[in-house]
This record gives structure tokens, C-alpha cells and sequence, in this order.
């Protein structure tokens, strides 16, 4: 059954450091999606992507993050400017065309920023 | 209180016994979506049920939904050590783009 894959699993950084966040979705899905969850707390929307740009993206999510879909296959999250309150859980998820269906999501890099 | 709401925030039964979640939210839904998550894993999507919907059911899953009430519960029967994990409702609002608003979640603890 096909899947959503993120790498890397665990993304240690330093503070200031630029991280960038990788997912493979799901091959014919057409709409993409960062989520982040901080230890203990639920899940949060970042942003939303589809035809290469984004379509709607949260109040976290300022100037020092941005998305990228630089191949038919990958999508990227990069935090240039890292801070100790990035430290999260990040899902990323997709799914197919349809209106509201179904965001199918891979099992998340957890970054820790020191 | 938020666009979905799990109640309660930590439960502990014993395998075997049923397990009942709520989730209530404040805005008008396009659907409802239950999610479990592992300790430190990811989102693994349950069900989802439609606002026309009231009840559906998937092996020993059954949600309702009460759109009436703004609330929905996840029922899990003949529950097993494996079912121990985190539920989350999560909701596609009517208004505003396609992305899930999900609640604080419920964490399930199944005793052997």
C-alpha cells in the first residue's frame, strides 16, 4: 500500500542552523501539507500546498519557513533561522484531488533544536 | 474551548472492555476524520465520516455524529494491549481552505 515517507526520522540542530525537512507523498496525490506537533500538545497546521504553490498557510508559519516541490517526487520544508520553539514533531500528509478527503500522512521527523 | 475538543483527555480500561471517545467542535464541518497516533508516531487515519452522515462502522470501529451537537464519538469494542494510543478527531472546516483542525486527542491506555 503506498505511503508517505519523511527522512530524516530525528534532526538534531543548533539554534541559528538551517534544517531542511523531506517528504515523499504519496505518488498521485495532488495537495500537500506541513504539520507540526509540539511534544504533548495536538497538532497544528503550517501550511498547505497544491500546482506548486501554497494555498493557505498558518500564522506559525512566518518568513523563515518556506515549501518546496523541487521534483516530481519531493517535498521540502526549510527553516532558514532555527529556534528552540521549532522543536516539534513535523508531519507532512497528502492526498488525492478529491474535495476534503482523506490527508494521509508520513510518520514525521521530529527535530530537536539546542 | 477550540474546533474539536477529545473528552476524555486520558482513559485507562481493561483489554476486553469497550472504549468510548467524544469530540466535539464549533464550527459547521465538511466531515470528521479520526486519527491514532503510536507514542511518538505518526498520524494513522481511522475513519472518516461525512456531515450526512450519523453512524459508520470499520471492524470494531464505530463513529456517530451528531451534527446537531457539534459532536462526534469514536467507539472502539473488544479492545486489545495494541488499541493503546492517542485518538485525535480532526475536522475540515466549511468555510476556508482543506486543512484539518485537529482536537487535544484522548490517550487510551489498554491494561493486559
Amino acid at each position: 500500500e503506498p505511503e508517505v515517507t519523511q527522512t530524516p526520522s530525528h534532526q538534531v540542530t543548533q539554534m541559528g542552523q538551517e534544517v531542511i525537512l523531506r517528504c515523499v507523498p504519496i505518488s498521485n496525490h495532488l495537495y500537500f501539507y506541513w504539520y507540526r506537533q509540539i511534544l504533548g500538545q495536538k497538532v497544528e497546521f503550517l501550511v498547505s500546498f497544491y500546482n506548486n504553490e501554497i494555498s493557505e498557510k498558518s500564522e506559525i508559519f512566518d518568513d523563515q519557513f518556506s515549501v518546496e516541490r523541487p521534483d516530481g517526487s519531493n517535498f521540502t520544508l526549510k527553516i532558514r533561522s532555527t529556534k528552540l520553539e521549532d522543536s516539534a514533531m513535523y508531519f507532512c500528509a497528502s492526498r488525492t484531488s478529491g474535495s476534503r478527503d482523506t490527508q494521509y500522512f508520513g510518520p514525521g521527523t521530529r527535530l530537536t533544536v539546542l | 474551548s477550540q474546533q474539536g475538543e477529545e473528552d476524555p483527555q486520558a482513559l485507562s480500561i481493561q483489554e476486553g472492555e469497550n472504549a468510548t471517545m467524544n469530540c466535539s467542535y464549533k464550527t459547521s464541518i465538511n466531515n470528521l476524520q479520526w486519527y491514532r497516533q503510536n507514542s511518538g508516531r505518526g498520524l494513522v487515519h481511522l475513519i472518516l465520516i461525512r456531515s450526512n452522515e450519523r453512524e459508520k462502522h470499520s471492524g470494531r470501529l464505530r463513529v456517530t455524529l451528531d451534527t446537531s451537537k457539534k459532536s462526534s464519538s469514536l467507539l472502539i469494542t473488544a479492545s486489545r494491549a495494541a488499541d493503546t494510543a492517542s485518538y485525535f478527531c480532526a475536522t475540515y472546516i466549511i468555510q476556508g481552505a482543506q486543512k484539518l483542525v485537529f482536537g487535544q486527542g484522548t490517550r487510551l491506555t489498554i491494561n493486559p
